[in-house]
């Protein structure tokens, strides 16, 4: 059964940093493209970035560029996002994703999410 | 970046009924183009990708079609589990993008 849990959320100072991390099992981690979504309180879904399955390719969205870094570990079925310069505007609950087969963006499987909240 | 139009916004339904979603691409994307079903607190469901092709396990009352700029999400017989959010995702090129929902309440 694919797994996907993540953590690392929680409320943060505008300017400040949060990791988050995700947690795979049940499938073999290093054959897919991982994705994060996030979702303001709300409001509906937005696509935050995506990494190939060996990380050597990475994509994000404009808001998040030179901000966020999306990363993996394939020897501990690992996915992370960190997140630097946190605005109000990255509130949201954050999704981690397995694309579908080959795809590089199509999520199958969506973790549960971890909430960040960036607030003074 | 591509814009995707969802509508309605909100759709009023009963069970039994025929329901249709209708996303608009600002440009053309082929069939790159997904559903989801996102219920209150819970992760999104992929019900169908490639446009029309039906997400694993999913009911065969859910169907979709469309190619180029205008998609639509079918559900032949509403059904109590399906009163929920759904979004269009397309995935045609980087960045994908979402549309804005539609929420089918009672």
């Amino acid at each position: 059964e694919v797994q996907l849990v993540e953590s690392g959320g929680g409320l943060v100072q505008p300017g400040g940093s949060l990791r988050l991390s995700c947690a795979a099992s049940g499938f073999l981690f290093r054959t897919y493209w991982m994705t994060w979504f996030r979702q303001a309180p709300g409001k509906g879904l937005e696509w935050v970035a995506n990494i190939k399955e060996d990380g050597s390719e990475e994509y994000y969205v404009d808001s998040v560029k030179g901000r966020f870094t999306i990363s993996r570990d394939n020897a501990k079925n690992s996915l992370f996002l960190q997140m630097n310069s946190l605005r109000a505007e990255d509130t949201a609950m954050y999704f981690c994703a397995r694309t579908k087969g080959y795809y590089e963006v199509l999520a199958e499987f969506w973790g549960q999410g971890t909430l960040v909240i960036v607030s003074s | 970046d591509i814009q995707m139009t969802q509508s309605p916004s909100t759709l009023a339904a009963s069970v039994g009924d025929r329901v249709t979603v209708t996303c608009r691409a600002s440009q053309r994307i082929t069939n790159w183009l997904a559903w989801y079903q996102q219920k209150p607190g819970k992760a999104p469901k992929l019900l169908i990708y490639d446009s029309s092709n039906l997400g694993s396990g999913v009911p065969s009352r859910f169907s979709g079609s469309g190619s180029g700029t205008e998609f639509t999400l079918t559900i032949s017989s509403l059904q109590p589990d399906d009163f929920a959010t759904y979004y269009c995702l397309q995935y045609d090129v980087y960045s994908p993008t979402f549309g804005q929902g539609t929420k089918v309440e009672i």
